[in-house]
């Protein structure tokens, strides 16, 4: 069946960039996403990229796709104490349902 | 505008007991959707709902779970004879349409002692 997969810790320097790496088993997805998940907090999508690009660029964020060998990344540039929380990739089917990895949670070190 | 809210943030119940979860979708949104979420884990797909009508439930673990969505607008989830294993955060989420972004709420948390 299909399957998600994530790392579930990073841990990063405030100011350096985060990678947070993703894979998937499905090739028929159309949308892959990236969503925010803050303690008491909705979770909040911050990009997605279509499965026909490979990368994506919004401000701090980049997403690369590589649908070759199903995995995905997104990366934080400069980060701040205030991009703590934890990262959730998602696919969606050619349907409406989104396929969910276990989550990356985001540690920022001083 | 107002976004996804559910009700109640919290509840805590007895196992064997009944309980009702609402959610209130952002208005015009046709699409809902209900995901559960357990500690560490991502959201795992139970049911959604296209207007009126359960166009997909089969992420609903058994016959203990029961969502409605009578008037296209507000849902209920509901769980009968509650068991310690269903404590999890319940999310609800809705969408213009089937295939456009999802934007969730704040969950329900369900603890069954």
């Amino acid at each position: 069946g299909e399957d998600v997969e994530q790392s579930l810790f990073l841990s990063v320097r405030e100011g350096d960039s985060s990678v947070i790496n993703c894979t998937y088993t499905d090739s028929s997805s159309t949308y892959l996403y990236w969503y925010k998940q803050e303690p008491g907090a909705g979770l909040q999508l911050l990009t997605y990229i279509f499965s026909n690009m490979d990368m994506k660029q919004d401000q701090r964020l980049t997403v690369l796709l590589n649908k070759k060998d199903k995995h995905l990344s997104l990366r934080i540039a400069d980060t701040q104490t205030g991009d703590s929380a934890i990262y959730f990739c998602a696919e969606r089917l050619s349907n409406y349902q989104l396929i969910w990895g276990a989550g990356t949670k985001l540690i920022i070190k001083p | 505008g107002a976004g996804v809210s559910q009700t109640p943030s919290n509840k805590v119940t007895e196992k064997g007991k009944y309980v009702e979860l609402r959610c209130d979708p952002i208005s015009g949104h046709t699409a809902l959707y209900w995901y559960r979420q357990s500690l560490g884990q991502g959201p795992e797909f139970l049911i959604y709902f296209q207007g009126t009508g359960a166009a997909d439930d089969s992420g609903l673990p058994n016959d203990r779970f029961f969502a409605v969505r009578p008037e296209g607008s507000v849902s209920t989830l509901k769980i009968q004879r509650t068991e310690r294993g269903d404590s999890a955060v319940y999310l609800c989420a809705s969408s213009l349409g089937g295939r456009d972004e999802q934007f969730f709420g704040p969950g329900t948390r369900l603890t069954v002692l």
